[in-house]
């Protein structure tokens, strides 16, 4: 048990839709990063917050969205969903500079 | 685009037997990470090799890095059943932190 959570564990959705999904970070780390898993495929960094303010952001379009809360707690908001959206959805939570431990994950599927 | 690459991509054992898989990247990094994952669920965080380390150890685990070939490779000694699983390493930029980039991961099967 690393101490991060997700949810929901699964979620189905038509394209088109928009979806959230939700993190808690692990006590007393200040720092959540976001990863897309397709099937089979290693993670792809989406992007990271620190202290409430995004941190730096991968290849993914702007209808990618996040926010992290004081409690350290994130969102992911996934708008205008497409087939190639479906995947695991993986948040980390870390202090800086350190290991990066993740949650078990959203498996979304985009119909 | 992936930054690691790992070898072999699938790996099958008996139990007691040795599990070595290796990871090359291409940029110069802050650290290196290996991570289990079982089944399509969350990822273990098993060891964390810093750029200025050339070898680690936990429990049945050695870490190797060599940061002038770009490559890190994985050592599970006198594997179990239970380590079945797809092994991933990810890389830390020195520009990048907390910007992990996974390869496509090593997926051992460990037979009774």
């Amino acid at each position: 048990e690393t101490g991060v959570t997700q949810s929901p564990t699964h979620l189905i959705k038509t394209r088109g839709q928009q979806v959230t999904l939700r993190c808690s970070s692990q006590s007393g780390h200040n720092t959540v990063s976001w990863y897309q898993q397709a099937l089979g495929q290693g993670p792809q960094f989406i992007f990271q917050y620190y202290r409430e303010e995004e941190n730096g952001r991968g290849n993914f379009p702007p209808r990618f969205s996040g926010l992290q809360f004081p409690n350290y707690s994130s969102e992911l908001n996934v708008n205008a969903l497409e087939l190639d959206d479906s995947a695991l959805y993986l948040c980390a939570s870390s202090k800086t500079y350190n290991e990066q431990f993740f949650g078990p994950g959203t498996r979304l599927t985009v119909l | 685009s992936q930054q690691g690459e790992e070898d072999p991509q699938a790996l099958s054992i008996q139990e007691g037997e040795n599990a070595t898989m290796n990871c090359s990247y291409k940029t110069s990094i802050n650290n290196l990470q290996w991570y289990r994952q079982n089944s399509g669920r969350g990822l273990v965080h098993l060891i964390l090799i810093r750029s200025n380390e050339r070898e680690k150890h936990s429990g049945r685990l050695r870490v190797t890095l060599d940061t002038s070939k770009k490559s890190s490779s994985l050592l599970i000694t006198a594997s179990r059943a239970a380590d079945t699983a797809s092994y991933f390493c990810a890389t830390s930029g020195t520009d990048s932190w907390g910007k992990l980039q996974f390869g496509a991961g090593t997926q051992v099967v460990v037979t009774p």
